[in-house]
């Protein structure tokens, strides 16, 4: 099973360039999200997603921009990366039904802006 | 808001004994949901424990166990019998009933030491 798969994994960027992320989930799961993690911070969320089409803010959602076209899919986009935005990303699932909310991970994107 | 704290930003145990790591939360929502997720050094974000905030009891899972304490906003881990393989981050974390996103503490890096 896939589970949650995130591309690329590994990312170097120059100051002002753009870039997306791609999350995939093959678990059918309705709400999807976007988080960062920094050193003595946690996860943060960045954008979330409760189903095909809608999209909302997170605590950190300056500076990206997410789309959610299929359920399947969530895209994180940085249209003009900075070096603060230099972080791990990851990617995470869950199901909408009555259940404990577990959400499902991927491995982490980690991005350098220069 | 939601908020998650965690106070130890590192531990160390010997390997078999019992280890706690803390965690205190604030909400004004009367339901929600408590997480414990372990973060080795690969990276990836492994689930551990969930206890609701209605659950009578408190929730165990194998060597995990959550010490919910609903007056104090306390819901600690245990792991009993640690390992060396225990070594890792500890992050807590608190679902939120609208979003379903969880809100992360800044996490508690255990090491076992043999």
């Amino acid at each position: 099973n896939a589970g949650v798969t995130q591309t690329p994994k590994f990312r170097v960027l120059k100051t002002g360039q753009s870039m997306t992320l791609l999350c995939a989930q093959d678990m059918n799961h309705e709400y999807m999200y976007w988080y960062r993690q920094d050193p003595g911070m946690g996860l943060r969320l960045i954008h979330y997603s409760v189903g095909e089409g809608t999209t909302a803010k997170g605590e950190v959602p300056d500076g990206y921009n997410v789309s959610r076209l299929k359920k399947q899919n969530f895209l994180l986009g940085l249209e003009s990366a900075a070096p603060s935005q230099t972080s791990v990303y990851f990617c995470a699932s869950s199901y909408s039904g009555k259940n404990t909310g577990e959400l499902f991970f991927g491995e982490g994107s980690r991005l350098t802006v220069l | 808001a939601q908020k998650i704290t965690q106070t130890q930003p590192g531990m160390f145990v010997q390997e078999k004994e019992a280890v706690t790591l803390d965690c205190t939360y604030d909400t004004s929502d009367p339901s929600y949901g408590l997480f414990w997720y372990k973060q080795p050094s690969s990276g990836e974000m492994i689930f551990l424990i969930y206890q609701g905030s209605y659950d009578q009891q408190n929730a165990t899972e194998g060597r995990y166990s959550l010490n919910f304490q609903k007056a104090r906003k306390s819901a600690n881990l245990v792991i009993s019998a640690s390992q060396l393989g225990d070594s890792a981050m500890y992050f807590c974390a608190m679902r939120d009933t609208g979003r379903r996103a969880l809100t992360f503490g800044s996490g508690t890096r255990l090491q076992v030491q043999p």
